[in-house]
């Protein structure tokens, strides 16, 4: 079946511009995942959805991070007036309920560049 | 959240067998223990997920000992596709942090021919 998708999967973007990141999770699963990955760096917790809300918003680095969820579907995360510093790989991940013993499937990823 | 140690780097060859062995000394009791594969350019990849004892799949098999503090992946006879980066992940047992849990860098396995 289909798994996680990730769009774009590049993205060049000049510093001070707003950037949104799309993730179309697998059908039926409740709990969405975004997480960043600086090169050669193991993967930094951002925002977690269940359903359509987001219990846990702590990984968010600044105010200028944003995420949403609808339909317990698509989700998408903004970066606002992005920096240099957020040049990186943002992975999507989905599983089918919010559990430890639940594994995370996970997108490719869009690698975002800030010039 | 119960933090990891593994071996930043392990190198092998073709045919071998791998144990890569992660410490989680806070691993609390309702912890399950996750290991992901993670290739260059893609999302990690879920491998085999455990308890307690042993657990076996098609991959691999993920050996824990009584007192949990560590696990061991074990990957029989391998190839040069297994050549990529492995997270060996710990819950915090309240069942709804998972994605919380803390990936680290890894330990990156090469595999010579």
């Amino acid at each position: 079946g289909a798994g996680v998708s990730q769009s774009p999967s590049n993205k060049v973007t000049e510093k001070g511009k707003d950037v949104e990141l799309r993730c179309d999770p697998i059908s039926g699963h409740t709990a969405l995942y975004w997480y960043r990955q600086r090169l050669g760096q193991g993967l930094e917790f951002l925002i977690y959805f269940q359903g359509n809300s987001a219990p846990d918003k702590s990984g968010l680095p600044s105010d200028r991070f944003s995420a949403e969820r609808t339909g317990e579907s698509v989700s998408t995360l903004t970066i606002q007036r992005t920096q240099q510093e957020d040049s990186a790989v943002y992975l999507c991940a989905s599983s089918l309920t919010p559990t430890d013993n639940s594994p995370l499937h996970f997108g490719n990823g869009t690698r975002l560049t800030v010039t | 959240l119960a933090k990891t140690t593994q071996p930043i780097s392990m190198d092998s060859y073709e045919g071998q067998e791998v144990n890569i062995t992660c410490s989680h000394n806070n691993i609390a009791t309702n912890d399950y223990i996750t290991w992901y594969q993670q290739f260059p350019s893609q999302g990690p990849r879920f491998i085999i997920q455990g308890y307690k004892t042993k657990v076996t799949n098609e991959v691999a098999s993920l050996f824990i000992p009584a007192d949990r503090k560590s696990s061991t992946l074990s990957l029989p006879r391998v190839s040069l596709s297994d050549t990529a980066v492995y997270y060996c992940l710990v819950g915090d047992g309240r069942g709804s942090t998972l994605g919380r849990l803390y990936f680290g860098r890894g330990t990156q396995l090469t595999v010579w021919p």
